[in-house]
């Protein structure tokens, strides 16, 4: 069965300071890894990664992805308190169907 | 915004009664999947529906069914609730072979 694993479990940070995000997985067949951010209810996509070494860039998030050791990161720069939020990363089964997600990471950006 | 969009926002039931939880997808998106999101943990896939036949189930019992409309909204039923089903419900659309899904805002259910 695929496993998602994210660490650390949450964080407390002060705005400006950088957050680095782990998420290390075990799938058959894998296609691809996706970072979502969940404010409050919905997860809003952030990043989809599919090959390795390759930075997604977004402001001042990015993110990448190491095949060969299968993990992903992503960073936060600059952190601002919008930031806080639960971050998940997932994995799909198979083109378009069963995202398996981890747990996520609770990012909480003091001012 | 994603475009999906979720009802009720939120929903009170008590044990053994039956809940349905609606779903309009994002504009041109056919295939709709449906997960649990309990209170400190990620989203647990349920299942999902392509041209209104379901596409791939999880690991929830039949008590939990769903349905797919010619316009591509999706409904959720729970029958005989129980309080473990308290959580928040997800409801996430896409494109046919692409893996990005988009989510809308979810219903919040507690079960007392």
């Amino acid at each position: 069965e695929d496993k998602v694993v994210q660490s650390p479990l949450s964080l407390v940070v002060h705005e400006g300071d950088t957050v680095t995000l782990n998420c290390s997985y075990e799938v058959t067949n894998f296609r691809s890894l996706l970072w979502y951010k969940q404010e409050k209810k919905a997860p809003t996509f952030l990043f989809m990664l599919t090959s390795s070494g390759i930075e997604k860039k977004s402001g001042r998030l990015s993110s990448i992805l190491d095949k060969k050791e299968l993990f992903s990161i992503l960073n936060i720069t600059a952190t601002q308190t919008g930031d806080s939020a639960i971050y998940l990363c997932a994995v799909p089964k198979a083109a378009g169907n069963k995202l398996t997600f981890g747990g996520g990471t609770r990012v909480l950006v003091k001012p | 915004e994603t475009g999906v969009t979720q009802s009720p926002t939120h929903l009170i039931k008590t044990r053994g009664q039956q809940v349905t939880l609606r779903c309009s997808s994002q504009s041109g998106h056919n295939t709709v999947s449906w997960y649990q999101q309990a209170l400190g943990q990620g989203p647990q896939f349920i299942f999902q529906y392509y041209r209104e036949e379901e596409n791939g189930r999880g690991n929830f019992p039949p008590r939990f069914s769903g349905l797919q409309f010619p316009n591509y909204s999706s409904e959720l039923n729970v029958n005989a609730l129980e309080l473990d089903d308290s959580a928040l419900y997800l409801c996430a659309s896409t494109w046919p072979g692409t893996d990005t899904q988009y989510f809308g805002p979810g219903t919040r259910l507690t079960v007392l």
